[in-house]
């Protein structure tokens, strides 16, 4: 069935690094892909999206682009606040079905 | 404000114990979705309902029940059949077809069994 591979965390980085999270995924057909947020005792949050090859979804800064290529959807952000600590997920869904997340990656930022 | 809400943000149960955590939307969003978070394990879908009156289970639906009698809620069960219900539940509603993928969650409510 589908899936979503994050890589593991905890990501360490201080203020102003440049970040990326790797995300890759397996799926039959032609799925949208998305990165949620979720702040310390949150529900999540749509960070972006991409609903088709090639596509670059951005948003707060961050960036992602849907490689089908290589079946990928990493997310990048060049410099990064200590504001953005959270967990990120990525996630996929084929229209009609339930969203798949990846297991998550937690992000530290400091000072 | 438009949003979802999940309540008791706290719940502490005693082993044998059914509990229900409330879901309400107003959205009018067609579908609802129940999922699990534990630490390291991601979420996990349970249970998910398109429309009123109908639902499907999720990857780990054993254990769990839920009810869709009005669009605006749906609540979840939390059984004695289930073997480790002590998590974060996380309840989240889209508009359907082909933005099911753009979920808005609730804060989530997290349950302990002791």
């Amino acid at each position: 069935g589908d899936s979503v591979t994050q890589m593991e965390g905890p990501v360490t980085l201080s203020e102003e690094a440049f970040l990326t999270i790797n995300c890759t995924y397996t799926a039959t057909g032609y799925p949208s892909l998305f990165w949620y947020v979720q702040y310390p005792g949150e529900g999540l949050q749509l960070l972006l999206k991409a609903t088709k090859a090639d596509d670059k979804g951005s948003n707060k800064g961050f960036e992602a682009t849907y490689r089908k290529e290589t079946t990928s959807f990493h997310l990048e952000k060049g410099s990064v606040q200590v504001s953005d600590s959270a967990v990120y997920f990525c996630a996929l869904n084929q229209a009609g079905t339930a969203l798949i997340f990846g297991k998550g990656t937690t992000l530290s930022v400091s000072s | 404000d438009g949003g979802i809400t999940q309540s008791p943000k706290y719940l502490f149960r005693k082993e044998g114990q059914n509990v229900t955590l409330s879901c309400e939307q107003n959205l009018n969003h067609d579908a609802m979705y129940w999922y699990r978070q534990d630490p390291g394990q991601g979420l996990r879908l349970i249970y998910y309902s398109q429309i009123v009156n109908d639902f499907q289970k999720g990857d780990i639906a054993e254990g769990y029940s839920v009810s869709r009698e009005k669009k605006e809620s749906f609540p979840l069960t939390v059984t004695s059949a289930q073997k480790n219900p002590t998590a974060f539940y996380l309840c989240a509603s889209s508009t359907s077809g082909r933005n099911t993928g753009e979920l808005f969650f609730g804060e989530g409510s997290r349950l302990t069994v002791l």
